[in-house]
């Protein structure tokens, strides 16, 4: 039972680098997300897709794209990389959106750009 | 906005001591709530959850009531175990879309035998 699955699990980058975090899922969920965990902040959404071939801005979507790729992969691309953009990332599905549904979450990745 | 406040911790508690977190939020409508748990080096983990006021959710020995008329939802056991050494996210859900989904900053408990 994969659930969410992350890649990959940590990450090193230089200022300026590029790179994608990679997630899917196996649960046959409508709604994805990616959130950014930093110490003492909670979780914060970055961007979400609420089905496959649709995604909206979350709280903090500035250095970020994603790409619904179908309904089972959703990425997250950092296009130019900043020391701000050090932080764990977790990606999210549901079954759907409203306030019933829970969310499953993969292991995360650990970034840190130098 | 909606927000949901709770205690940081860190909370340090002896084997089979008793266990309360507070949680309380602010959201216009009537917000379903949760508490989540992350294990160290884990994503989170849905451990309960209410939908409505008065409900009580429950999991693994830990309940949570929903109060409206407080705005609470804190989460309590009654024996904690080494085992529940981790971090516990309060969170509500108050919308359609997902950005309406807020959690806490989190709590983090950490158990001694």
């Amino acid at each position: 039972n994969a659930g969410v699955t992350q890649t990959p699990k940590f990450q090193v980058l230089k200022t300026g680098q590029s790179m994608t975090l990679q997630c899917a899922q196996d649960m046959n969920h409508n709604s994805m997300y990616w959130y950014r965990q930093d110490p003492g902040m909670g979780l914060r959404l970055i961007y979400y897709s609420a089905s496959e071939g649709t995604t909206d801005k979350g709280e903090v979507p500035n250095g970020y794209n994603v790409s619904r790729l179908n309904k089972r992969e959703f990425s997250l691309r950092l296009e130019s990389a900043a020391p701000s953009q050090t932080s764990v990332y977790f990606c999210a599905s549901s079954e759907g959106q409203g306030p019933n549904y829970g969310y499953t979450f993969g292991s995360g990745t650990r970034l840190t750009v130098v | 906005g909606d927000s949901v406040t709770q205690m940081e911790g860190p909370v340090t508690l002896s084997e089979e001591a008793f266990l309360t977190i507070n949680c309380t939020y602010t959201a216009t409508g009537y917000p379903s709530l949760f508490w989540y748990v992350q294990y160290p080096g884990e994503g989170l983990q849905l451990l309960l959850k209410a939908t409505k006021a008065d409900d009580k959710g429950s999991n693994k020995g830990f309940e949570a009531t929903y109060r409206k008329e407080t705005t609470s939802f804190h989460l309590e056991k009654g024996s904690v175990q080494v085992s529940d050494s981790a971090v516990y996210f309060c969170a509500l859900s108050a919308g359609f879309y997902g950005q309406n989904f807020v959690f806490g900053p989190g709590t983090r408990l950490s158990v001694l035998p």
